[in-house]
């Protein structure tokens, strides 16, 4: 059974940090991972998607690796702002669904 | 173009009563998928539609729960006999024809609330 760990499950940091969150699954046949960010009391935005084939997607200040074999996926946040902070998930595709992490929630302070 | 809409926002009910929820995916899109989140919990799979029919069921927690997409468009998720355990937020996501992997689009949800 696909489980997914987010670390840590929470952190707070002043504004311009660089920040790692960490993601790891137990099954690697996966199709893709993504990276959602969630508003308290909003849904799901989508931030990046890797496909299983690739190591690495680059959106804006967010960078995401994967590496399959290994069983992790890390987002990298550069220069975080104020507006940086939400719970950011991870999820891995496994056939027709999305598996989720807890979630890391981020704090980013001025 | 408009995406994922949920309604309603908020639900309140007593303990035995049936609810119903309802998603609006983006248009065109065929594939739709119902999840639910606890509160300090990710998301938990319930089901998925392929269309009208359900091809994935699996996640549904027991026969009080149940899901209908009868033109394969709008979706509602029935609970019967609602207990304080399904209190939790009801995501409804969709996305376009083509691949059941590709990035699926939530809605803003519906918050269940069981007295």
């Amino acid at each position: 059974k696909q489980e997914v760990t987010q670390i840590p499950a929470a952190l707070s940091v002043p504004e311009g940090e660089n920040l790692v969150l960490n993601c790891s699954f137990t099954d690697s046949a996966i199709y893709n991972l993504q990276w959602f960010r969630q508003d308290p009391g909003k849904g799901l935005t989508s931030l990046l998607l890797i496909q299983s084939s690739q190591r690495e997607q680059t959106s804006g200040r967010l960078n995401a690796s994967l590496d399959k074999s290994s069983g992790r996926s890390t987002l990298y946040i550069a220069a975080s702002q104020p507006g940086d902070s939400a719970t950011y998930l991870c999820a891995v595709h496994n056939t027709d669904k999305l598996i989720f992490g807890t979630g890391t929630r981020l704090q980013v302070f001025p | 173009g408009a995406g994922v809409s949920q309604t309603p926002s908020n639900k309140v009910t007593e303990k035995g009563k049936y609810v119903e929820l309802r998603c609006d995916p983006i248009s065109g899109h065929t594939a739709l998928y119902w999840y639910r989140q606890s509160l300090g919990q990710g998301p938990e799979f319930l089901i998925y539609f392929q269309g009208t029919g359900a091809a994935d069921d699996s996640g549904l927690p027991n026969d009080r729960f149940f899901a209908v997409r009868p033109e394969g468009s709008v979706s509602t998720l029935k609970i019967q006999r609602t207990e304080r355990g399904d209190s939790a937020v009801y995501l409804c996501a969709s996305s376009p024809p083509g691949s059941s992997t590709d990035t699926q689009y939530f809605g803003p949800g519906t918050r269940l609330t069981v007295l």
